[in-house]
């Protein structure tokens, strides 16, 4: 099976701009989790997507906002860029009810000039 | 809120040795779930070895073994016969079993090298 691919895998933006990330989960899982990672804050979550649904929501501001596809696709978007927004964006995939095993791709590294 | 704390930032040991990571957590649920993921250089987020807390047993995998204490909220991973692919940056992280979320919760990470 293929693993969770993540695109694009590097991206430079200005401040002020948008960027959307997309994710393909390992085929058959429904569950797509998204995480910040940064030197000084570490991973955060994001959100999580489920079926369509936003099951999950981490402690972002509203500029941070995502969206499921029926095929299990993920998007996530950044509206109106900081410079704190620089970071790698990773991805994660799981079956529902794997008791929490999840597989994560290379990630997305996003930097804000 | 769950809190995950890994207080070494880095560690160091030599190859075929043993090392231990250390992890602390805070929760007032009864039921959850503890992981250690390995980040290498490469950055892609693996798998190393997974906790279910209603398990008194600690989980092994192969050269890989945690130290599971629930009253005192430790699980600490023990990585025996250090090899110099397992340099890497390690994260400890708690999901909890209620409420039907996969969110995971990171500790800080610590990064480990390996000497030969």
């Amino acid at each position: 099976k293929a693993g969770v691919t993540q695109t694009p895998r590097y991206l430079i933006k200005t401040r002020g701009q948008q960027v959307t990330l997309s994710c393909s989960p390992i085929s058959g899982h429904r569950s797509v989790s998204w995480y910040q990672q940064t030197p000084g804050q570490g991973l955060q979550f994001l959100f999580e997507y489920f079926s369509e649904t936003q099951r999950n929501k981490g402690n972002f501001p509203g500029r941070f906002s995502g969206r499921q596809f029926s095929n299990s696709r993920s998007e996530m978007n950044v509206s109106t860029l900081e410079l704190g927004d620089s970071a790698l964006y990773l991805c994660a995939s799981s079956l529902d009810r794997d008791r929490g095993k999840q597989y994560f791709g290379p990630g997305t590294r996003l930097t804000v000039t | 809120a769950q809190t995950v704390t890994q207080s070494q930032p880095e560690m160091s040991v030599q190859e075929a040795e043993t090392v231990t990571l250390s992890c602390t957590y805070d929760t007032s649920e009864s039921d959850y779930y503890l992981f250690w993921y390995k980040q290498p250089p490469s950055r892609q987020m693996i798998l190393v070895i997974r906790q279910e807390a209603y398990k008194q047993q600690n989980a092994t995998e192969n050269r890989f073994s945690v130290n599971f204490q629930k009253a005192a909220k430790s699980f600490s991973l023990k990585i025996s016969d250090s090899q110099l692919g397992d340099a890497a940056m390690y994260f400890c992280a708690y999901r909890s079993d209620q409420g039907g979320s996969e969110k995971l919760v990171f500790g800080k990470g610590m990064k480990l090298t390996v000497n030969p």
